[in-house]
């Protein structure tokens, strides 16, 4: 069975300052997926970022970047120069061989003007 | 590219009827598509697996005959949320993956309020 876990239920941040959100995994898969969505207030899941258990780099998209370790289990996200756009729900998941995602419970975030 | 749609963006209806929620991918084709269910302030929750051609593959505790799924081609999947009561209100989102693709990418989601 999949796990995601993501402990931090909110977090703020200042506009231009970078933020971590957390995230740990587990699973017996070799291979896997990991990905992180943003979720605005509107409902909509935009897709931000991936990282393949096999990957040897962290990836990065613009802003976004994935500090993926592996022999920690964890795929915590970066957003550097953030913006107050940026406001959003956060969320962590997971896909291995069957392609089903598993999420974690989200990380609210909050930029501050 | 990589868009997916979703009809109604938001529905009001009475306890005991019906509702159809359409989910389209509008640029790709995609053999598998996926429905989930979100509770104010809290994660998704995938309820079933929509194959193109063949049945849906329901979670555990998800009841089949309630919301049916239909994937009628490789660019539209319909869910049916049937005989809908008060507990069923939620959003419900859909995804799809090109093929060969393991990044889902979601539809916008729809509002089911149920009075």
């Amino acid at each position: 069975a999949q796990k995601i876990t993501q402990t931090q239920p909110g977090m703020f941040v200042q506009e231009k300052e970078a933020v971590t959100l957390d995230c740990t995994y587990d699973t017996s898969d070799p291979s896997y997926g990991l990905f992180w969505y943003k979720q605005p207030s509107s409902g909509e899941m935009i897709f931000l970022i991936y990282q393949g258990s096999y990957d040897q780099q962290n990836a990065t998209e613009g802003r976004y970047s994935l500090n993926f370790q592996k022999a920690r289990k964890s795929a915590n996200l970066v957003i550097s120069a953030s913006q107050l756009g940026d406001s959003a729900m956060y969320f962590c998941a997971m896909s291995s061989n069957d392609y089903k995602l598993s999420f974690g419970a989200g990380t609210t975030v909050t930029v501050r003007a | 590219g990589a868009v997916v749609s979703q009809h109604p963006s938001r529905v009001i209806c009475k306890s005991g009827t019906s509702v159809k929620i359409e989910c389209r991918s509008l640029d790709f084709q995609a053999t598998t598509m996926f429905w989930y269910r979100q509770f104010p302030k809290q994660s998704l929750m995938l309820m079933a697996t929509s194959n193109e051609g063949s049945k849906a593959t329901y979670e555990q505790g998800v009841e089949k005959d309630k919301f049916l799924i239909n994937h009628a081609s490789l660019t539209l999947s319909t869910l049916t949320v049937t005989s809908a009561h008060p507990e069923d209100s939620s959003f419900y989102i859909c995804s799809a993956s090109p093929a060969n693709q393991g990044t889902q990418y979601f539809g916008p989601g729809t509002r089911l309020l149920v009075l």
